[in-house]
């Protein structure tokens, strides 16, 4: 059974630093990762797809990295802003059985402050 | 329309009521997927439909849980006899099809059991 993990669960800094925000994942059988971004009360926001054969995605500010091989994600933010501040969520498709589920982890806290 | 709608975006109800949440999916999206988040938690499958397929409903936490999705476009989530611990946001998905492609999430329905 997949199992996500994301840590930490809550982070705070402050405005322009550069941060990392990690995730990972037991079951290497994989075909994609996705990154989401949750604002409170509102749904999710996809960040970043990196698909089981890439290594990294670059959207801007922000940069996903992944080792499957080790289990492991990274999302890179760079000169943060408090606009940032939101719940980080990390899912992943695996290939599997069911393969059309994603299996999340619960999420960073990022705090980002002026 | 443009994204993932859902409706109502807020529900309160009593214990033992029966409740329905509403799941508009992208036009043309043919898969959907239902997850819950409660308190505290990751998200959580809840169910999926792919075209004409027999959904996977392996993810319903009782039998007072049931969906259905009617024409193979919009979604109902129907909880009989609410207890509390039902509480949670309900969050829909959509797929374009059976793909590597990115999930899109609509902005959920928030369960408040009293």
């Amino acid at each position: 059974k997949q199992e996500v993990t994301q840590i930490p669960a809550a982070l705070s800094v402050p405005e322009g630093e550069n941060l990392v925000l990690n995730c990972s994942f037991t079951d290497s059988a994989i075909y994609n990762l996705q990154w989401f971004r949750q604002d409170p009360g509102k749904g999710l926001t996809s960040l970043l797809l990196i698909q089981s054969s890439q290594r990294e995605q670059t959207s801007g500010r922000l940069n996903a990295s992944l080792d499957k091989s080790s289990g492991r994600s990274t999302l890179y933010i760079a000169a943060s802003q408090p606009g940032d501040s939101a719940t980080y969520l990390c899912a992943v498709r695996s290939s599997g059985g069911s393969n059309y589920k994603l299996t999340f982890g619960k999420g960073t806290l990022l705090t980002v402050n002026p | 329309g443009a994204g993932v709608s859902q409706s109502p975006s807020n529900k309160v109800t009593e214990k033992g009521k029966d409740v329905e949440l509403r799941c508009d999916p992208i036009s043309g999206h043919t898969a959907l997927y239902w997850y819950r988040q409660s308190l505290g938690q990751g998200l959580e499958f809840l169910i999926y439909f792919q075209g004409n397929s027999a959904p996977d409903k392996s993810g319903l936490p009782s039998d007072r849980f049931s969906a259905e999705r009617t024409g193979g476009s919009v979604s109902t989530l129907t909880i009989q006899r609410t207890q509390q611990e039902d509480s949670a946001v309900y969050l829909c998905a959509s797929l374009a099809g059976f793909s590597y492609n990115e999930q899109f999430f609509g902005p959920g329905t928030r369960l408040t059991v009293l």
